[in-house]
């Protein structure tokens, strides 16, 4: 069936290191991507998203990569912070389909001061 | 910080009681959906609403009712709660400005425990 889903469900790393967080889709008609990042005890929040015409887009200290040809999102984090941990989400949303993003499994960061 | 708020943030309630839980916004979002989720894993629709009286099933058999009769406002309704019900409600807003945009704002969440 089609889905999202992430590589890893765990990722620890040091302080100060950069962080790759993996992301498959399967839906090759998925035009829309975004990365939520969700806080112990809180809803996720918004990270940045990219659309299907990009293969790469930055934030602050974030860097979203598409790879369309092998269905492959990354969310890279520089200069890992603690504030970073927390478990990251990947979310797609399909092309001509509702507006509505389907949501993959989670993967917790964890960053070791 | 997103302006959208659930109450109560957490409730513990026996089998076969009714509950509301409630999810207010003050963005004027037009969109609004309702999630279940377990620790650490994916989101599952629910429900959602594209306006005022207007709602929608999620992927989700949740067992679950929903209304929209303001735009700020999308209360969740479970006529009688049961153990499977246990989980995280997490509600989010969003709004239709562009075609792409479908950037979500989520609230706290409600952990709710049925005993």
């Amino acid at each position: 069936g089609e889905s999202v889903g992430l590589h890893l469900p765990t990722l620890s790393v040091q302080e100060g290191d950069n962080s790759i967080i993996n992301c498959a889709y399967s839906n090759s008609a998925s035009d829309y991507f975004i990365w939520y990042k969700q806080e112990s005890g809180k809803g996720p929040q918004f990270i940045i998203d990219i659309r299907s015409n990009m293969d790469k887009r930055q934030g602050q200290r974030v860097t979203v990569l598409l790879n369309k040809t092998v269905k492959h999102l990354s969310l890279q984090i520089a200069a890992t912070q603690p504030g970073d941990s927390a478990v990251y989400f990947c979310a797609e949303k399909r092309t001509g389909g509702s507006y509505i993003p389907t949501f993959g499994r989670g993967t917790s960061l964890i960053v070791h001061p | 910080e997103a302006d959208i708020y659930q109450t109560p943030r957490y409730l513990v309630i026996g089998t076969g009681k009714k509950i509301t839980l409630e999810c207010s916004q003050t963005m004027g979002h037009d969109k609004m959906y309702w999630y279940q989720q377990d620790p650490g894993m994916e989101l599952h629709l629910i429900h959602y609403s594209y306006g005022v009286n207007s709602t929608e099933k999620g992927d989700l058999s949740s067992e679950s009712t929903v209304s929209r009769i303001r735009t700020e406002h999308f209360p969740l309704t479970l006529e009688s709660a049961r153990p499977s019900h246990t989980s995280q409600y997490l509600c989010a807003s969003s709004e239709s400005k562009t075609p792409w945009g479908v950037e979500q704002y989520f609230g706290p969440g409600t952990r709710l425990t049925v005993t």
